[in-house]
C-alpha cells in the first residue's frame, strides 16, 4: 500500500489546464499537510504551496498565485493540484509530499509527469 | 523569499572518499534545514532534518551540520549507490526553499 498515489502523466497544449491527484492511504489523511513540489528540467526542486486537508486553508508561493489551485476531498482521502495557464515552462515532474505541523515533508508521492507542448 | 545557496553545483569522487557539500541562507533559518537525495526517476528522498538529525533507516555515513546560516552535508565515505542529486530545503519561512542542487558522480 503506497502512502501516496499520484495520477498519470499529462500532457497538455500551452493555455491549458492540469490536474494532478495525490491519493492518501495507511494513515489519517486530514492529519498532515499535503505538499505540491516540482522538479522542471534544469531549475531544481520548486515548492508550490500546502494545503490543510483537515481545513483546506492553502499557502502558495508568489510565483504561482493566481495559477495554481490546491483542493482536497477528505471522503475519497485525496488532495488536488491544478495549474492553468500552462506554459512549457511548466514542463515538469510534479509531486505531492506530506508533513505534520513541523513542514518536513517526509513522505513523497512517485511524481507525475506533464509536459505542455503544441 | 529565503535564498539557499548550494555549492557545489556537481561534484565527482571515488568510492570511499568524503565529500562535502555546503549551503548558505540568506537569512537566519534556525536550524530549520533538510537534505534530500533525488535519485534519477524516483522522489526525493529525506536524509537529514533539522540540520543534523538522521532520519531513521539512512546510513550513519551521512550527516549534516549547522553554524548560524551556513549548513553542512557530508558523507564520509562515498559508496556506488550514492550517486545522486543532493538537495538542501528550508522549512523556517514560507515559501519553503530550495538549494540548486549538487550532481554527484563517481570516479
Amino acid at each position: 500500500q503506497v502512502p501516496l498515489a499520484q495520477s498519470g502523466a499529462e500532457v497538455r497544449k500551452p493555455g491549458a489546464s492540469v490536474t494532478v491527484s495525490c491519493k492518501g492511504s495507511g494513515y489519517m489523511f486530514t492529519g498532515f499537510y499535503i505538499h505540491w513540489i516540482r522538479l522542471a528540467p534544469g531549475r531544481g526542486l520548486e515548492w508550490m504551496g500546502r494545503i490543510n486537508p483537515s481545513n483546506g486553508v492553502t499557502n502558495y508561493a508568489q510565483n504561482f498565485q493566481g495559477r495554481v489551485t490546491m483542493t482536497r476531498d477528505t471522503s475519497i482521502s485525496t488532495a488536488y493540484m491544478e495549474l492553468n495557464r500552462l506554459t512549457s515552462d511548466d514542463t515538469a515532474i510534479y509531486y505531492c509530499a506530506t508533513s505534520s505541523t513541523v513542514m518536513i515533508t517526509r513522505t513523497w508521492g512517485q511524481g507525475t509527469l506533464v509536459t505542455v507542448s503544441s | 523569499d529565503i535564498q539557499m545557496t548550494q555549492s557545489p553545483s556537481s561534484l565527482s569522487a571515488s568510492v570511499g572518499d568524503r565529500v562535502t557539500i555546503t549551503c548558505r541562507a540568506s537569512h537566519d533559518i534556525n536550524r530549520d534545514l533538510n537534505w534530500y537525495q533525488q535519485k534519477p526517476g524516483k522522489a526525493p528522498k529525506l536524509l537529514i532534518y533539522d540540520a543534523s538529525n538522521l532520519e531513521g533507516g539512512v546510513p550513519s555515513r551521512f550527516s549534516g551540520s549547522a553554524s548560524g546560516t551556513v549548513f553542512t552535508f557530508t558523507i564520509r565515505s562515498v559508496q556506488p549507490e550514492d550517486i545522486a542529486t543532493y538537495y538542501c530545503q528550508q522549512y523556517d519561512h514560507l515559501p519553503q526553499t530550495f538549494g540548486q542542487g549538487t550532481k554527484l558522480e563517481i570516479k
